[in-house]
């Protein structure tokens, strides 16, 4: 069965600094990996796609994802953390999400 | 542009009252999902559908029923099975199958009067 765990359920960091999300997964074959941003009484926004083609992939917003298969993870980065990037994360697969992590920025 | 609308935005139902919650999309999708999302646990399928006139159930579905009369649209009725109503639903859809990117609505927020 396909499952997709994120690690943590809160990240906190200083404006400025790196931001790492981490997400790990389930599959019996070679999946397609997304991550979402949600913000307060919205629905999700795509930021990048893993599609099996270049293992590191770049999204919107500065964001970037690498596909580990050896890992079975997909964790989300940033080099440097704005105050708009507080939000929600998702990551996902298939019709499975996370259970998402809850990004703050302090200034 | 192309995407997909959900209303109401916010929704309240009495005790034993069933309310249909409406999702249409103009981006010509085959596929169309339906999530709860509550605090904590991440977004959770209800029913999913790949061609019209056919869905199946989710992980969660029971309580809740959908139709696909047409490609557009996709709505979900919360009946009063559902003992615990309160919630984000989402729906969403894609090009034709699940493992695409995903297009979401705004969501409906459900409360219980």
């Amino acid at each position: 069965a396909q499952s997709v765990t994120q690690l943590d359920s809160h990240v906190s960091v200083s404006e400025g600094t790196p931001v790492l999300l981490r997400c790990n997964y389930s599959s019996s074959y070679s999946p397609s990996l997304f991550w979402y941003v949600q913000h307060p009484n919205k629905g999700l926004q795509l930021l990048l796609k893993y599609t099996s083609a270049a293992t590191l992939v770049k999204g919107i917003n500065g964001f970037e994802a690498e596909f580990k298969k050896s890992e079975t993870s997909f964790h989300l980065t940033k080099p440097s953390a704005h105050m708009s990037d507080a939000a929600e994360y998702f990551c996902h697969m298939g019709m499975r999400f996370g259970a998402g992590t809850r990004l703050t920025v302090k200034p | 542009d192309g995407g997909i609308t959900q209303s109401p935005k916010y929704l309240f139902r009495k005790e034993g009252q069933n309310v249909t919650l409406s999702c249409e999309q103009n981006l010509n999708h085959d596929a169309m999902y339906w999530y709860r999302q509550d605090p904590g646990q991440g977004l959770r399928l209800i029913y999913y559908s790949q061609i019209v006139n056919d869905f199946q159930k989710g992980d969660i579905a029971e309580g809740y029923s959908v139709s696909r009369e047409k490609k557009e649209s996709f709505p979900l009725t919360v009946t009063s099975a559902q003992k615990n109503p309160t919630a984000f639903y989402l729906c969403a859809s894609t090009r034709d199958s699940p493992g695409q990117p995903q297009h979401f609505g705004d969501g409906t927020r459900l409360s219980i009067l």
